[in-house]
């Protein structure tokens, strides 16, 4: 069975770090293209970050380019999202998606961790 | 950026109902088009990729058409599960976009 399992969310202040991970199991994770998306509270989808299998090819929406960073380690099975100088309208729920093998769209969701930021 | 606009904003129909969900993108996208699920309080669920292909374990009850700039998501028999938010997705091109949502919600 495939899972998704995000940690690391929580309360931070306005200017604060906080570093997201996604624990994968039940498939092979070095195979698929990964991604973040996030839900203000009441609001839709909005798309993060993707990045490809190997990590070598990484997108991130404009208005987090630069503060928000993708990763991956394939030989731990786990997506990560570094965001920095964080603000009060990031906060949301943040999502990790399994994309497919060349579709890149998301096939798989977790269930997601709440970041919010406030003083 | 592509925009993708859902129509409409939300419906309220019965179990047993055909129901049809629209969704324009403001250029053309080819077939790079998904729809999501996502019942409240709950994580999204894919339902469909390339405007047509059903995600594996999803009812036949779900259909999906349209290329280029229109697409139509159909729930031939509404059930009681189906009353949720739907979003549409394109994937043809960075960065990648949602529409607004359209919530069915039960009459």
């Amino acid at each position: 069975e495939v899972q998704l399992v995000e940690s690391g969310g929580g309360l931070v202040q306005p200017g604060g770090s906080l570093r997201l991970s996604c624990a994968a199991s039940g498939f092979s994770f070095s195979s698929y293209w990964m991604s973040w998306v996030r839900q203000a509270p009441g609001k839709g989808l909005e798309w993060v970050a993707t990045i490809k299998q190997d990590g070598n090819e990484k997108y991130y929406v404009d208005s987090m380019k630069g503060r928000f960073t993708i990763s991956r380690d394939n030989a731990k099975n786990s997506l990560y999202l570094q965001m920095n100088s964080l603000r009060v309208e990031d906060t949301a729920v943040y999502y990790c998606a399994r994309d497919g093998r060349s579709v890149v769209t998301p096939s798989c969701w977790g269930q997601g961790t709440l970041v919010t930021v406030s003083s | 950026d592509i925009q993708m606009t859902q129509s409409p904003s939300s419906l309220s129909a019965s179990v047993g109902d055909r129901v049809t969900l629209t969704c324009r993108a403001s250029r053309g996208i080819s077939n790079s088009l998904a729809w999501l699920q996502q019942r409240p309080g709950k994580a999204p669920k894919s339902l469909i990729y390339a405007a047509s292909t059903l995600q594996s374990g999803v009812p036949s009850r779900f259909s999906g058409s349209g290329s280029g700039t229109d697409f139509t998501l159909t729930i031939s028999s509404l059930q009681p599960e189906d009353f949720a938010t739907y979003y549409c997705q394109q994937y043809n091109s960075y960065p990648r976009t949602f529409g607004q949502g359209t919530k069915v919600e039960i009459k």
